[in-house]
């Protein structure tokens, strides 16, 4: 199962919008409405995001939000804020209990 | 809370197990995943354990050296992985998952570093 595809890097400034894509293929993102993204500040452990494609765990801000379109999953970072750099890793359930995840994005506050 | 056991240096061809203990959960409601990072690299999914009725499933790139289990009786999962080489030098990462292993990972361990050095 290869890697889900995601942009190396996104940057914005503060108060801007981002999007962080999350390509696949119609066997996992496309297929399953079970994509999750992490959040990953360094040397931190991953947080818990966005799960099911849409929704946001409690205690998420509302500036976070996901949405996908086909083979591709996007997180959108809106009012973007110094706190929001971090590393962003989308997943994706791939059928029989497996997973695979994307590559990651840093995302750059400037 | 999940908590992970501590870090481990291992020499090449040796074992390792990380235990996964959690607390405030009714743990045979879920099950538990193992996610690893390699330094500098992104997250790679390794497998998953059902606390509920053992359920697993291993990611093809780790099947035969890889063994994940649960012990109800302690909350605790534990993730052993065999023939050690040095690219297994990562930090270990255990989650919770839901009991038939479908949707997300929360919430997460805090991580256990694994070095694997002659």
């Amino acid at each position: 199962q290869s890697a889900l595809t995601q942009p190396a890097s996104v940057s914005g400034s503060p108060g801007q919008s981002i999007t962080i894509s999350c390509t696949g293929t119609n066997s996992d993102v496309g297929k399953y409405n079970l994509v999750s993204w992490y959040q990953q500040h360094p040397g931190k452990a991953p947080k818990l995001i966005i799960y099911e494609v849409t929704k946001r765990p409690s205690g998420v801000s509302n500036r976070f939000a996901g949405s996908k379109s086909g083979n591709t999953a996007s997180l959108t970072i809106s009012g973007l804020q110094a706190e929001d750099e971090a590393d962003y890793y989308c997943c994706s359930f791939v059928g029989r209990t497996t997973y695979v995840f994307g590559g990651g994005t840093k995302v750059t506050v400037l | 809370q999940v908590v992970q056991s501590g870090a481990e240096v291992k020499k090449p061809g040796a074992s390792v197990k990380v235990s996964c203990k959690t607390s405030g959960y009714t743990f045979t409601r879920y099950g538990i995943t193992w996610v690893r990072q390699a330094p500098g690299q992104g997250l790679e999914w390794m497998g998953w354990v059902s606390a509920y009725n053992g359920d697993k499933t291993y990611a093809q790139k780790f099947l035969g050296r890889v063994t994940m289990t649960t012990d109800t009786s302690t909350s605790t999962a534990h993730m052993e992985l065999r023939s050690l080489r040095s690219d297994d030098t990562a930090m270990y990462y255990c989650a919770l998952i839901s009991a038939v292993g479908l949707g997300s990972f929360d919430p997460w361990g805090q991580g256990t570093q694994v070095t694997v050095s002659s």
